[in-house]
């Protein structure tokens, strides 16, 4: 079975642009996280959808910051506009309905803003 | 407020000695489900140990173990016999299970470093 996908891998913005990351979840898993990890604050929440629909949308990132699931097997997190404080590494990660159950997570985008 | 706190920033200790890293959390709930994460040198994140909050036993994975401390709302990881491998930082985390919303929180990490 194919794992957690995140594209791209890497991404490098300029202030003010607006940045689409993408990510595939474990085939079947109904709930999937986006997480900004950064060496002072670590792996911070920033959105949850359990079966697309969107159950925390992350609080202080609500204002630029929208994740969609947009089927099942889909999911998009737009930053909109970027600034250099949002250079960080975003994990998407994935998990069977429950919450026993353990997380999934891809490989992460690596994103510059400039 | 769910929140998870893990003071350790960075521990080395010497390979095939024993680790031990703290984790205290908070919550309401009266059912939740503990982890422990390893994160690698490359970036990879992969699950290491599960304690569910009704069990009493402490879970042990191979040469993974925790110290869960239910009325301190700790869970400590315990590794026995490290090996240089197992330098990474390691994240617990805690998943609320009263709710229909079972959202992750993690604590911010503790940097393992495992010296020959």
């Amino acid at each position: 079975d194919a794992g957690v996908t995140q594209t791209p891998r890497h991404e490098v913005a300029e202030k003010g642009q607006t940045i689409i990351l993408k990510c595939e979840p474990v085939s079947g898993h109904n709930d999937l996280f986006w997480y900004r990890q950064t060496k002072i604050q670590g792996l911070e929440l920033l959105s949850y959808f359990r079966s697309k629909s969107l159950m925390e949308d992350g609080g202080a990132f609500k204002d630029r910051f929208k994740a969609e699931m947009l089927n099942s097997s889909f999911s998009t997190l737009k930053i909109q506009p970027t600034e250099p404080k949002d250079s960080a590494v975003y994990l998407c990660a994935s998990s069977l309905d429950g919450s026993q159950n353990t997380l999934y997570f891809g490989a992460g985008t690596r994103l510059s803003v400039l | 407020a769910q929140k998870v706190t893990q003071t350790q920033t960075s521990i080395s200790v010497v390979e095939k000695t024993t680790v031990t890293m703290d984790c205290v959390y908070e919550t309401r709930d009266s059912s939740y489900f503990l982890f422990w994460y390893k994160q690698t040198a490359s970036g990879e994140i992969v699950f290491l140990i599960r304690q569910d909050s009704y069990k009493k036993e402490n879970a042990t994975v191979g040469h993974y173990s925790l110290n869960f401390q239910k009325p301190k709302s700790s869970i400590g990881l315990i590794i026995t016999a490290t090996q240089i491998e197992d330098s990474a930082v390691y994240f617990c985390a805690m998943r609320e299970g009263d709710t229909n919303a079972y959202k992750v929180i993690f604590g911010k990490g503790t940097h393992l470093h495992v010296l020959p």
